[in-house]
């Protein structure tokens, strides 16, 4: 069974500074990778999905993968009170059936 | 509106009593699944199903039931709650949930507590 950990927090950081968020995983043939943000009470919504391409950003976010240690990051640049969450990061199932979730990372913003 | 809709969003029952929590989706996924989150635990599956009549166990399925009659519908069953299926229980669906185009959507949740 493939493993997903995280830090559970909280990660604190101040409005404006950079919040990096890591996640390892235990499957060396992993090659999709999910970070999901969920609000206290809400459902997870997706942010970003990386492949085993590399590197990707999309606008204040940007997602990097380090197969050789086995770890995926999650940055959120400028960031802002309203980017405090726990944010879970997921890898696919060997037989694709269903996404192994870390147990998430809280991160609190503050003003 | 492309989304995932589960009723009843919030459920408070008593032991033994059999109840359904529904779930819809409008994406004409093939895919759906069950998970539940608890504090400290994550969210883990407990059914999917690839398509209309097939179903199979994710990782806690026990005291639980599924169907898949139709592609849109997908209802989980507790025929018996017991207080230890207390939790906060998401649907979700997709196409193939390994590419890139397909993202998972998740329902609002439901809140379950069982006394």
């Amino acid at each position: 069974q493939k493993e997903v950990e995280q830090n559970s927090g909280p990660l604190s950081v101040p409005e404006g500074a950079i919040a990096s968020l890591n996640c390892t995983y235990s499957d060396r043939g992993s090659q999709s990778f999910f970070w999901y943000r969920q609000y206290s009470g809400k459902s997870p919504e997706l942010i970003m999905f990386i492949y085993s391409n590399g590197d990707k950003e999309d606008g204040r976010f940007t997602a990097q993968l380090n197969k050789a240690s086995q770890y995926v990051s999650l940055l959120i640049r400028d960031s802002q009170p309203s980017d405090s969450a726990t944010y879970l990061c997921a890898v696919p199932n060997q037989a694709g059936t269903a996404l192994i979730f870390g147990k998430g990372t809280t991160l609190s913003v503050s003003s | 509106e492309a989304q995932v809709t589960q009723n009843p969003r919030y459920l408070i029952t008593v032991t033994g009593k059999k109840l359904t929590v529904t779930c819809s989706q409008n994406m004409n996924h093939e895919y759906m699944s069950w998970y539940r989150q608890d504090p400290g635990l994550g969210l883990r599956q407990i059914y999917y199903s690839m398509n209309v009549e097939v179903t199979d166990k994710g990782d806690v399925p026990e005291g639980y039931k599924v169907s898949r009659k139709e592609k849109r519908n997908f209802p989980l069953i507790l025929e018996s709650p017991s207080p230890n299926q207390t939790s906060l229980y998401f649907c979700a669906s997709s196409s193939p949930i390994t590419s890139e185009r397909d993202e998972q959507f998740f329902g609002p949740g439901t809140r379950l507590t069982v006394l």
